[in-house]
């Protein structure tokens, strides 16, 4: 079974810190990372994409992808309150159009 | 606007009733995805289709039924079959190997 594995949570950070996701996948294969943050009762709305090795921003947003490691990440600079969330990581499994996702990492933002 | 509509947004179900969900996407997206989604937990793949009249199972397709006769239409029949069918269903949609994009959800109890 080919799996996506995130840390529950809750990641609690004060507002203003940076907020580090973590997320590493099984399928060596694979060539498309994203992640997703989904408010409570809502559906997920894309953050990042990244398809490369290294850093990609946006914004406050950073990806990071380390396929040797098989390991992807999210920072989040200057965290607010509205930041918090469940933030999904989802992984396209080589070969197959099928979106993997991990369960998600809580991350709550103190105000 | 471009999107995805599912709909209803709540529904509830009978005992031994079959419900049929609706996904609608004007995105001209390949590919058309169904996930359930329970409290507190990620997503599970349905089941997907990359192209009308085709569909393939995803990890727990039991006790549910697609059809692709139309590009923008997949529609979800959740069948008496399928014995705990309380759950947040979620579609969504992309062109091959990018970010899929999600609908609002359907919210299905059954009463």
């Amino acid at each position: 079974q080919k799996e996506v594995e995130q840390n529950s949570g809750p990641l609690s950070v004060p507002e203003g810190a940076i907020a580090s996701l973590n997320c590493t996948y099984s399928d060596r294969g694979s060539q498309s990372f994203f992640w997703y943050r989904q408010y409570s009762g809502k559906s997920p709305e894309l953050i990042m994409s990244i398809y490369s090795n290294g850093d990609k921003e946006d914004g406050r947003f950073t990806a990071q992808l380390n396929k040797a490691s098989q390991y992807v990440s999210l920072l989040i600079r200057d965290s607010q309150p509205s930041d918090s969330a469940t933030y999904l990581c989802a992984v396209m499994t080589s070969g197959t159009y099928k979106y993997i996702f991990g369960t998600g990492t809580r991350l709550k933002v103190l105000a | 606007d471009g999107g995805i509509t599912q709909s209803p947004k709540y529904l509830f179900r009978k005992e031994g009733q079959n419900v049929t969900l609706s996904c609608e996407q004007n995105l001209n997206h390949d590919a058309m995805y169904w996930y359930r989604q329970d409290p507190g937990q990620g997503l599970r793949l349905i089941y997907y289709s990359q192209i009308v009249n085709d569909f393939q199972k995803g990890d727990i397709a039991e006790g549910y039924s697609v059809s692709r006769e139309k590009k923008e239409s997949f529609p979800l029949t959740v069948t008496s079959a399928q014995k705990n069918p309380t759950a947040f269903y979620l579609c969504a949609s992309s062109t091959r190997d990018s970010e899929a994009f999600f609908g609002q959800g359907t919210r299905l109890t059954v009463v």
